[in-house]
């Protein structure tokens, strides 16, 4: 069974850094690229970020241009996201998902920008 | 605002057929780039629906179906049930931004 676990979420003040790891099993992680997604309260989907299936490339959104960075490790089937410079608008459920003919998502995981 | 747009709302009576359009341009649907479909209820993530245009997942009814022409795609659900309220949000890769690129989201009001 295809499966992505989101992990590493929490509560982190502004102007602080956060890394969230999103856990991968049930498929080749590296043959597909794979993304990040965020969501708002209330809000709806908006992509983060992509990196490609051996890292050697990666693009971003430009509200997280600068601040944020994707990375994968190949060998232990995780995808990261290095949050630095974090903002109360970084608040929201971030989901991992897994690009081919059918994405996959992961259940996300709640990051809470506040003082 | 979003690189694809749908419309904020659509209703319907159980029973009923609606449809929910997204369009979007030449560096993402228009350059035929597969546009995805999802269902999310309060709380939860966001469901697989229609993946590649037109096809459905394993244990997706067939009430749902999804098309694309152009620069724009559709979502129909027909006999509409009272469990289909939800958020629906269509999604497709855009070549100018190199990632993926999603619409604001309907909101489906079943009467």
């Amino acid at each position: 069974e295809v499966q992505l676990v989101e992990s590493g979420g929490g509560l982190v003040q502004p102007g602080g850094s956060l890394r969230l790891s999103c856990a991968a099993s049930g498929f080749t992680f590296s043959s597909y690229w794979m993304h990040w997604v965020r969501q708002a309260p209330g809000k709806g989907l908006v992509w983060v970020s992509r990196i490609n299936n051996d890292g050697s490339s990666t693009s971003y959104a430009d509200s997280v241009k600068g601040r944020f960075t994707i990375s994968r490790d190949n060998a232990k089937n995780t995808l990261y996201l290095q949050m630095n410079s974090l903002r109360a608008e970084d608040t929201a459920v971030y989901y991992c998902a897994c690009s081919g003919t059918s994405p996959t998502w992961g259940q996300g995981t709640l990051v809470t920008v506040s003082s | 605002q979003s690189v694809l747009t749908q419309p904020p709302s659509v209703s319907g009576a159980p029973g009923q057929r609606v449809t929910i359009s997204c369009t979007g341009s030449r560096s993402n649907i228009g350059a035929g780039y597969a546009v995805h479909w999802y269902q999310q209820l309060p709380g939860t993530a966001p469901k697989l629906l229609i993946y590649g245009n037109t096809n459905r997942p394993s244990g997706v009814p067939d009430r749902f179906s999804g098309s694309k022409s152009g620069t724009s795609a559709s979502l129909a659900i027909s006999g509409l049930q009272a469990e289909d309220e939800a958020d629906y949000y269509c999604h497709s890769y855009d070549s100018n931004l190199s990632g993926w690129v999603f619409g604001g989201g309907t909101k489906l009001t079943v009467l």
